[in-house]
């Protein structure tokens, strides 16, 4: 299957900062990409989409001025958790989706952020 | 509002036996997916289900979909202690590209 990497896998931030974390698609062009949010023992939540060169659509409940997302090209989205608070602790995972309607979504290797 | 409904969300299971996993979504999708995520990590694709009457095998895991019923299943066989982890289905919400609602998960503990 195609490859997508996240970037970082780990990071530790303090509140009140911001942090970026990085999706690429590393073989493959990706139109699409989305990005889900997964806290201890539950399940992933999609929190927004995003399409290359466009503004992002967002779920409901999530606050789009805090979780900025750009999809500048197409090998690249990325999400800035702003003034990140330790709520905002979580297991973030990204997929992008190739060309085309009938392709299947690849996950990348997910980020924990803990806000300390 | 599409649902997607796991059953049982934990599941202990001796090794050798046999089990099924339930899907069920509440609206109509054209593709259904089963996901295994060990603890940590990301999630690893099993398998995708594109049409009614869909069956695929992988090893020790066969997946069904039934579109009329809105029902997906993961049936387990002989289990073994590798296949420990939780297990996601997830459906596509249809919308521009592969949006996927996912089941609250079921996890998996095979012990001997």
């Amino acid at each position: 299957g195609a490859v997508v990497s996240q970037h970082p896998s780990r990071v530790i931030c303090k509140s009140g900062t911001s942090v970026k974390i990085e999706c690429r698609s590393l073989d493959f062009q990706a139109t699409t990409m989305f990005w889900y949010r997964q806290f201890p023992k539950q399940s992933l939540m999609l929190m927004a989409t995003s399409n290359e060169g466009s503004k992002a659509t967002y779920e409901q409940g999530v606050e789009k001025d805090k979780f900025l997302i750009n999809h500048a090209s197409l090998t690249l989205s990325t999400l800035t958790v702003t003034s990140a608070h330790p709520e905002d602790s979580s297991f973030y995972i990204c997929s992008a989706e190739g060309q085309g309607r009938n392709t299947e979504a690849f996950f990348g290797q997910g980020t924990r952020l803990t806000v300390v | 509002e599409l649902k997607v409904e796991q059953n049982p969300l934990f599941l202990s299971m001796q090794e050798g036996k046999n089990y099924t996993i339930y899907c069920n979504y509440s609206t109509t999708s054209d593709r259904l997916y089963w996901y295994r995520q060990d603890p940590g990590k990301s999630l690893e694709s099993l398998f995708v289900l594109l049409s009614n009457g869909a069956v695929k095998q992988e090893g020790r895991l066969m997946a069904s979909l039934d579109t009329k019923a809105r029902l997906s299943t993961l049936h387990i066989t002989a289990a073994v202690h590798d296949l420990s982890a939780t297990y996601f289905c997830a459906v596509d919400w249809n919308q521009a590209g592969t949006a996927l609602i996912f089941g609250k998960g079921t996890t998996l503990s095979v012990s001997s």
